[in-house]
This record gives C-alpha cells, structure tokens and sequence, in this order.
C-alpha cells in the first residue's frame, strides 16, 4: 500500500520568504514521488517529480523538491515565494511496477504582498 | 498542444438523477485515468484505460458509476443514480505510455454537486 500525509492545511509566507511545503509517504518499494499545483478554477498542473538519481528536483516556475529516504521524505521549496504562487499544492506517490499514483489532502499556500 | 479537457465544469443535479462528464485527453496518448476528490480530502483514484480497454477500476466506489472509452479516444464517466456522497471534483488525466518516466496530465475537473 502506498500513501502521502501532507501535514499542514494551510501555509501562510510573506512575499519574497521562502516557501516550504512538507510531504511525506510510504510506499512498500522505491518510489516515485511529484508535485502538482491547482491554481483558482484550474486544472492540477505537472510542477516536477522524483524518479531517481540527484536527490534535489527542479521543476517549474522556480520550485524545487528534495527526496530524503531515510525520513521519507520529499518536501517542496521555493527561496523566494511570489503572490502568484497562492494556490493548492498536491504531493502525490507512485510505487515502482504501479500507475495508480496515490495523493495527499493538499496544502494551500498564501503569499501575501 | 492542447492539453486534457473536461466537460461540463460543473453540474448540479438532485439526488437520483443521472450525470455524465465526459474527459479528452492529450492527443495520442493511451493511457487515461479518473481520479476523484471528495470534500477536500485526498485525490483518489477510480479506474485507469489503456486504449479503450479497462486495466484497473479497483478504485469505483460501486456499480452507479459506469466509464467508458469508445475507440479508445474520449471517456465518459457516468453516475447513475447520484447520491449525495458523489459530490466532489472528479479529474481526469492522461499519459503517453506507462513506465518510469511516466508522467500523468490533469485537466481542470468536472465539480460535481449532488442535491
């Protein structure tokens, strides 16, 4: 079985912070590990993903993940948030050999000016 | 390149009635999947295509819900009749071939209210 626990709801950061989004999972195997953003009344959109080798990912508009395995793992960054980075941010796992990929409750992120 | 659309956006119906949302995914791709997000919890995941083929609907909450995909291009979703509990965001997404490069691509979700 595989799983993600997002544990905060809601991040609150001022514009130009850094921004940090938590994750963690368990899966019985290795696993690959993503990323993906819902902007108001937009769809879930790709920001990047871990399959293997460098621990540290970088994705889209300036975010970038790093995967831990000892502590499972594979928290999203960005050094400096932008207003426009108010959204709802999904981390999502798949195991190796499955397709079904498994997501978290989500965390909505608000940067304010 | 167009990416995976949905229709309706939303819909509205009472309890009993019967819905369907219909998912176009990226052009030449095979592999369609529905997921579904119910009052704000995790995404989770219903069934998954390959052409017009089902591999997994282990994720179908019971038999109201009915997928198809004819000719292997777009998919219907139908939920027949609703019930309450099927409110919720149902996505759909799509992906060129399974593997580990594999990546799956979400369109904007059908917003289902059930009455």
């Amino acid at each position: 079985a595989q799983s993600v626990a997002q544990p905060e709801d809601q991040v609150n950061v001022a514009e130009g912070n850094p921004l940090t989004v938590k994750c963690t999972y368990s899966v019985s195997g290795n696993p690959y590990l993503f990323w993906y953003v819902q902007y108001p009344n937009r769809g879930l959109q790709f920001l990047l993903k871990y399959i293997t080798g460098d621990n540290l990912v970088k994705g889209s508009y300036g975010f970038e993940a790093e995967f831990n395995k000892s502590q499972t793992s594979f928290h999203l960054k960005k050094p400096s948030a932008l207003v426009s980075d108010s959204a709802l941010y999904f981390c999502a796992v798949r195991d190796r050999g499955d397709y079904k990929l498994s997501f978290g409750a989500g965390t909505t992120v608000t940067v304010r000016a | 390149e167009a990416g995976v659309t949905q229709f309706p956006s939303h819909s509205v119906i009472e309890k009993g009635q019967t819905v369907t949302l219909r998912c176009d995914p990226i052009s030449g791709h095979d592999n369609l999947y529905w997921y579904r997000r119910v009052m704000g919890k995790e995404i989770k995941f219903l069934l998954h295509f390959v052409k017009e083929s089902k591999q997994d609907e282990s994720g179908m909450p019971n038999n109201r819900f009915l997928a198809e995909r004819t000719g292997g291009t777009y998919s219907t979703l139908k939920v027949q009749p609703a019930e309450l509990e099927d409110s919720g965001v149902y996505f759909c997404a799509s992906s060129q071939e399974i593997g580990s490069l594999e990546t799956q691509y979400f369109g904007p979700g059908t917003r289902l209210l059930v009455l």
